[in-house]
């Protein structure tokens, strides 16, 4: 049974420049969200992703933005980056409809590393 | 945004039972208690969640207060790789069967030797 997927594990980047980050979530799983972990903070929503479409989102400006495909995979995309995007990005992938809220569970990824310089 | 507090950090004896305690006084009548670790920055791992009954696993037990407004998470028998910062989250609902995981700052487990 195939995890949550990321990659790559670590990116280095400049000011200004795009970056993309991949993600293939839980064998089962239709619904994939975005984190950003500051250091020393806990992990804060970007967004999710369901049916192909972004359905909710958090407190992130439009240089943030994402993607899933048919197959439920998805892609998260920062354009114009600053030196506080510098962060841990996690993906956590769910089943939308689980058949409870009780068995209703979020699975992550072991994150995306982007530093900033 | 924040509706969970945990003390900083704690320290535990190996062997021994670990106990995390976590406020949530805002929650909604609907809303799950989660509780994550995370190792070394690596992705948080699942651990267990309720609504308000206590729940046991396999890693853990989870007691809720009957008003919800606090809960506290055991590992009965603390291991040095238990050692990680422990997460306690409430699941918000946000319309749609879409939902999103608001995280506090956590607690960072010391399990000593």
């Amino acid at each position: 049974d195939a995890g949550v997927t990321q990659s790559p594990t670590h990116l280095i980047k400049t000011r200004g420049q795009q970056v993309t980050l991949r993600c293939s979530p839980k064998s089962g799983h239709d619904t994939v969200s975005w984190y950003q972990q500051a250091l020393g903070q806990g992990p804060q929503f970007i967004f999710q992703y369901y049916e192909e479409e972004e359905r909710q989102r958090g407190n992130f400006p439009d240089r943030f933005s994402g993607h899933q495909f048919p197959n439920y995979s998805s892609e998260l995309n920062v354009n114009a980056l600053l030196l506080g995007d510098s962060a841990l990005y996690l993906c956590a992938s769910r089943l939308r409809m689980a058949s409870s809220p009780s068995t209703d569970t979020q699975y992550f990824g072991p994150g995306t590393r982007l530093t900033v310089l | 945004d924040a509706k969970t507090t945990q003390p900083p950090s704690m320290d535990c004896a190996e062997g021994r039972a670990a106990n995390l305690p976590c406020n949530h006084s805002t929650i909604s009548g609907n809303e799950y208690v989660y509780w994550y670790r995370q190792i070394h920055s690596q992705g948080p791992q699942y651990i267990i969640h309720g609504l308000k009954n206590n729940e046991t696993n396999e890693m853990a037990s989870l007691i809720i207060t009957e008003d919800r407004k606090s809960s506290t998470l055991i590992l009965p028998h603390a291991t040095l790789r238990d050692t990680a910062v422990y997460y306690c989250i409430v699941r918000v609902y946000l319309g749609g069967a879409t939902n999103k995981l608001i995280f506090g700052t956590g607690t960072l487990l010391a399990v000593q030797p």
